[in-house]
C-alpha cells in the first residue's frame, strides 16, 4: 500500500467547530501539498511543504487554516471555527523532490477528505 | 492574471471514438504543463507533463500537444473506452521569485457511452 492516504475519508461537522485532516504521504517523498476542490472545479492550491517547513503557504485562505508537518512525513491540516464555505474535498499530494527543486516532479494524490460543514 | 481555461466543460462520446480536449492558458513565465485524469471520488492521476521545448507527449492512448507560442495545449484520446469517463484537468506551472506557482483548470468532464 504505497500510495498517499488521507483520513478521514468523510468528515461532517457543525459550523464553528474545529477539524483536523490527516495526510500520510508516500514514504520517502520530501514534498507534500494540500489542495481544496469544490464541486465541478479543479483543485485550488493551499500549502506546500518541503520537508518540515512550509515552502509556500500563499494559498491558505485566512488564518483559520493552518497546516503542520513536524517530522517531514505525516501532515495535518487544521481548520478552526469552520464555516459552511469550507465544505469541499481536501486533497493531499506528495512528490519525491518538490516543485521548487525539480519543476517537473510528479505529484501523487490521495483520495481526499470530503468535509461538510452544516 | 494567471489563468487556465479548459474546453469543453463536458463531452459525451461513444465508446471507440476519438476526442480532443483543449486548454488555453495565460500563465507566465511558463514552466511546464501537465494533464491529469481524475475519476469520480478519487485524486487526480498524472497523464503527461511537457516543458517549454516539448510539443507532443504520449502516454498510451493519450497524446498531449503544446504550442507555447499560442499558449494552447490539447489532450487527444484515441479509441475511447468506458474507463476513460472522468474529469481531465490541465495544470500549468509558472516560475516566480519564491519558486513555482501551479494553476489548475476547472477540468473537462468526459462521458464515454457504450
Amino acid at each position: 500500500g504505497a500510495g498517499v492516504s488521507q483520513t478521514p475519508s468523510n468528515k461532517v461537522t457543525e459550523k464553528g467547530k474545529y477539524v483536523e485532516l490527516r495526510c500520510d504521504p508516500i514514504s520517502g517523498h520530501t514534498a507534500l501539498y494540500w489542495y481544496r476542490q469544490s464541486l465541478g472545479q479543479g483543485p485550488e492550491f493551499l500549502i506546500y511543504f518541503q520537508g518540515t517547513g512550509a515552502a509556500d503557504d500563499s494559498g491558505l485562505p485566512n488564518d483559520r487554516f493552518f497546516a503542520v508537518r513536524p517530522e517531514g512525513s505525516v501532515s495535518t491540516l487544521k481548520i478552526q471555527r469552520t464555516e459552511r464555505g469550507d465544505s469541499a474535498v481536501y486533497l493531499c499530494a506528495s512528490s519525491l523532490w518538490g516543485q521548487n527543486l525539480m519543476s517537473t516532479d510528479t505529484q501523487y494524490f490521495g483520495p481526499g477528505t470530503r468535509l461538510t460543514v452544516l | 492574471k494567471n489563468q487556465v481555461e479548459q474546453s469543453p466543460q463536458s463531452l459525451i462520446i461513444l465508446e471507440g471514438k476519438n476526442c480532443t480536449l483543449q486548454c488555453n492558458y495565460t500563465v507566465s513565465p511558463f514552466s511546464n504543463l501537465r494533464w491529469y485524469k481524475q475519476d469520480t471520488g478519487r485524486g487526480p492521476v498524472s497523464l503527461t507533463i511537457m516543458t517549454f521545448s516539448e510539443n507532443t507527449k504520449s502516454n498510451g492512448r493519450y497524446t498531449a500537444t503544446l504550442d507555447a507560442d499560442t499558449k494552447q495545449s490539447s489532450l487527444h484520446i484515441t479509441a475511447s473506452q468506458l474507463s476513460d469517463s472522468a474529469s481531465y484537468i490541465c495544470v500549468v506551472s509558472a516560475r516566480n521569485t519564491g519558486g513555482f506557482k501551479t494553476i489548475f483548470g476547472a477540468g473537462t468532464r468526459l462521458f464515454v457511452k457504450a
